[in-house]
């Protein structure tokens, strides 16, 4: 499987900031995901990051609030932005390969907003 | 829209014992159900199914999957106190590659 780096590991913001997060894939794959994590609650997808086009967003989440990059076949970033206290949550980047469902995750970015 | 759901939710055991955690789904096209351990914050791959009644077994972990009853059931034997995590179960289904997730089974594992 693939290895999978993300950064910053956690960060604590003030509320009405913003705050990117980086995932690197030490390989090429074909589709990248990011995921929030609630406290207490399961993952939630937030979007696929398509290589070289606007993300895919999933219901109840949108561009301006959750700005996706991915300029390559390895790397993504998310942005969270106007942060709020209710965005408090684990941000997970995961990575497949085309034709699996199976799908891999980085090690996470604990974010807290005060 | 699709739903897992997972139970129990918690479970509190003591070294040496086997457990059975349960995950039912309902998805448009099913097309595998995966379980994956969560100990901080990265969820770690455990298993895919998508053939019912072919047990996946890897150490002490085993998986198998009914597609008629749509349900998958995880089992742990000898647990040890290193099993303390969060099990999840997801789903894959429909024209795309996204997961469906359930809310996960908190699994404590006392000495």
């Amino acid at each position: 499987s693939a290895v999978i780096s993300q950064k910053p590991s956690r960060d604590i913001c003030q509320r009405g900031t913003s705050l990117t997060i980086q995932c690197q894939v030490d390989s090429q794959v074909t589709m990248m995901f990011w995921y929030r994590q609630q406290p207490g609650q399961s993952l939630t997808l937030i979007a696929t990051a398509n290589q070289g086009s606007e993300a895919t967003y999933e219901s109840g989440f949108v561009i301006d609030k959750f700005p996706i990059s991915r300029p390559n076949l390895t790397f993504s970033t998310l942005t969270v932005s106007n942060m709020s206290p209710e965005d408090s949550s684990i941000y997970l980047c995961s990575v497949a390969s085309v034709s699996t469902d199976t799908q891999y995750f980085g090690p996470g970015t604990r974010l807290t907003v005060l | 829209e699709d739903k897992v759901v997972q139970s129990p939710l918690s479970l509190v055991v003591h070294e040496g014992d086997t457990v059975t955690l349960n995950c039912s789904y309902e998805v448009t096209n099913f097309r595998s159900l995966l379980w994956y351990k969560q100990e901080k914050k990265a969820p770690t791959f455990l298993f895919m199914l998508t053939s019912s009644g072919i047990e996946k077994k890897s150490g002490r972990l085993s998986s198998i999957l009914d597609k008629k009853e749509l349900f998958s059931i995880l089992n742990i034997t000898a647990t040890q106190t290193g099993d303390s995590a969060v099990y999840l179960c997801a789903v894959g289904g429909g024209s795309n590659y996204k997961l469906t997730f359930g809310k996960g089974t908190l699994l404590t594992v006392n000495p």
